[in-house]
C-alpha cells in the first residue's frame, strides 16, 4: 500500500530537549516536504527536498533542520525545541515537485512545554 | 502576504445541495492542489490541476489560469463531505518546490 509514515504521532516534550520526527515513503518519490499547521495560520511549509542530498527552506525554517540521505526518508529535527514549535506537523511526498499528486502522512502532534 | 485566498471561510449546507468553494491566487503558478482534511487531522489530495477541469465522483475542480481562480464543486453533498478544504499553489516564480496554502474552507453538511 502506498503510504507516507510519520513517527511519533503524538509527543509531549520539554524546552531544549532535541527530538526527531521521522518521515518515510514507499513510493520512490523524489519530492518530500514538511509542513506545520497552526490555528488561524493554516499550513506553512518548513523545508522541502527535491531529491537525495537536495534540501531547501520553505516559509518557516527557523528552529528546524532536515536531512535527505536516502530517497525514502526525510526526518525533521528540532535541535532545541521551544513552546512556539508546538504544532501539528505533516510530511508529504510526490513524484516530482511540479506536477505530482501530494501524499500526506497522518500528522504528528507535538507539544513543547 | 495573502497570495492564496479562499472563500467562503465557513460553509454550512443541507444534504443534497450543490456546493462551490473558491480559490484565488496572485502569483503565476505551475500547479494548483485541492486538499481535504477531515476532523482528526489527516490530509488527502483531491485534485492537482494545471489547466481546465477534472472530475472524480461527485467532485469537480476547475481552474482559469488567466483569471487566477479555481473552484471546487461538490454535487449532491453528503454529511461525510464535512471537512476543511484547502487550496495550495506551486508558485512558478518562487523558490523551487515551495507551496503556498490558503487558510481553508470549513464545510459542514447537515443531514
Amino acid at each position: 500500500e502506498a503510504q507516507v509514515t510519520q513517527n511519533p504521532r503524538y509527543l509531549i516534550t520539554v524546552t531544549g530537549k532535541k527530538l526527531t520526527v521521522t518521515c518515510s515513503q514507499n513510493m520512490n518519490h523524489e519530492y518530500m516536504s514538511w509542513y506545520r499547521q497552526d490555528p488561524g495560520l493554516g499550513l506553512r511549509q518548513i523545508y522541502y527536498s527535491m531529491n537525495v542530498e537536495v534540501t531547501d527552506k520553505g516559509d518557516v525554517p527557523e528552529g528546524y533542520k532536515v536531512s535527505r540521505k536516502e530517497k525514502r526518508n526525510f526526518p525533521l529535527i528540532l535541535e532545541s525545541p521551544s513552546p512556539n514549535q508546538t504544532s501539528l506537523y505533516f510530511c508529504a511526498s510526490s513524484y516530482d515537485r511540479d506536477t505530482g499528486e501530494l501524499f500526506f502522512g497522518e500528522g504528528s502532534r507535538l507539544t513543547v512545554l | 502576504k495573502n497570495e492564496v485566498e479562499q472563500s467562503p471561510q465557513n460553509l454550512t449546507a443541507q444534504e443534497g445541495e450543490f456546493i462551490t468553494i473558491n480559490c484565488s491566487y496572485s502569483v503565476g503558478i505551475s500547479a494548483l492542489h485541492w486538499l481535504q482534511q477531515h476532523p482528526g487531522g489527516g490530509i488527502v489530495s483531491l485534485f492537482m490541476l494545471s489547466s481546465g477541469k477534472k472530475k472524480h465522483g461527485r467532485l469537480i475542480a476547475t481552474i482559469n489560469i488567466q483569471e487566477k481562480h479555481s473552484s471546487l464543486h461538490i454535487t449532491a453533498s453528503h454529511p461525510r463531505d464535512s471537512a476543511v478544504y484547502i487550496c495550495a499553489v506551486k508558485d512558478y516564480g518562487g523558490s523551487q518546490g515551495n507551496l503556498i496554502f490558503g487558510k481553508g474552507t470549513k464545510l459542514s453538511v447537515k443531514p
